[in-house]
């Protein structure tokens, strides 16, 4: 199984900051990488697809990153409403592992 | 709108089984493949099972391979997992998701195995 490690588990910072989070495949993904926002008690939501490809309808402060084993995913100017966790998740391997996610929460 | 509703969640006891269904609306149901995932309570996110648009290809993660069951009926728009032989550690909340992308989810389905 392709292991999938996310980093931080856990950030605080403030409105505004720009926020960066870690993911690291345990072998070559081929760029097949979602990014998933879960609110607390809501579905994951599809924020980036193919490493760096935003959802339709997702605001331009989020992007993604990155290549073969290491990705990156920035919140450019953190806002109250991105209050979250984030989690990774790649697709080129069965099982579609997730990384652990890393909650964000605001200073 | 597209969307997609999971339902038959439910208590359970141990050894028990449960059929959950996914009902699919606002797009071409037939042309996707289709995902479940689950979410023990206050843990991550856990990949269960896929289903090719046509059925062809189905995959289990190893920790439900030979106890659950997913399929799929294109003519009625919906996804099932049957889930037999439950343990505790099966209780989740379990969510239907669109496509390798996993780009429309449910609200999810909650099951809960306990005795």
């Amino acid at each position: 199984d392709i292991q999938m490690t996310q980093s931080p588990s856990s950030l605080s910072a403030s409105v505004g900051d720009r926020v960066t989070i870690t993911c690291q495949a345990s072998q070559d993904i081929n760029n097949y990488l979602n990014w998933y926002q879960q609110k607390p008690g809501k579905a994951p939501k599809l924020l980036i697809y193919d490493a760096s490809n935003l959802e339709t309808g997702v605001p331009s402060r989020f992007s993604g990153s990155g290549s073969g084993t290491d990705f990156t995913f920035t919140i450019s100017s953190l806002q109250p409403e991105d209050i979250a966790t984030y989690y990774c998740q790649q697709y080129d391997n069965l099982p579609r592992t997730f990384g652990q996610g890393t909650k964000v929460e605001i200073k | 709108e597209v969307q997609v509703v999971e339902s038959g969640g439910g208590l359970v006891k141990p050894g028990g089984s449960l059929r959950l269904s996914c009902a699919a609306s606002g797009f071409t149901f037939s042309s996707y493949s289709m995902n479940w995932v689950r979410q023990a309570p206050g843990k991550g996110l856990e990949w269960v099972s896929s289903i090719s648009s046509s059925s062809n290809y189905i995959y289990y993660a190893d920790s439900v391979k030979g106890r659950f069951t997913i399929s799929r009926d294109n003519a009625k728009n919906s996804l099932y997992l049957q889930l037999s032989s439950l343990r505790a550690e099966d209780t989740a909340v379990y969510y239907c998701a669109r496509d390798v992308r996993g780009d429309v989810w449910g609200k999810g389905t909650t099951v809960t195995v306990s005795s």
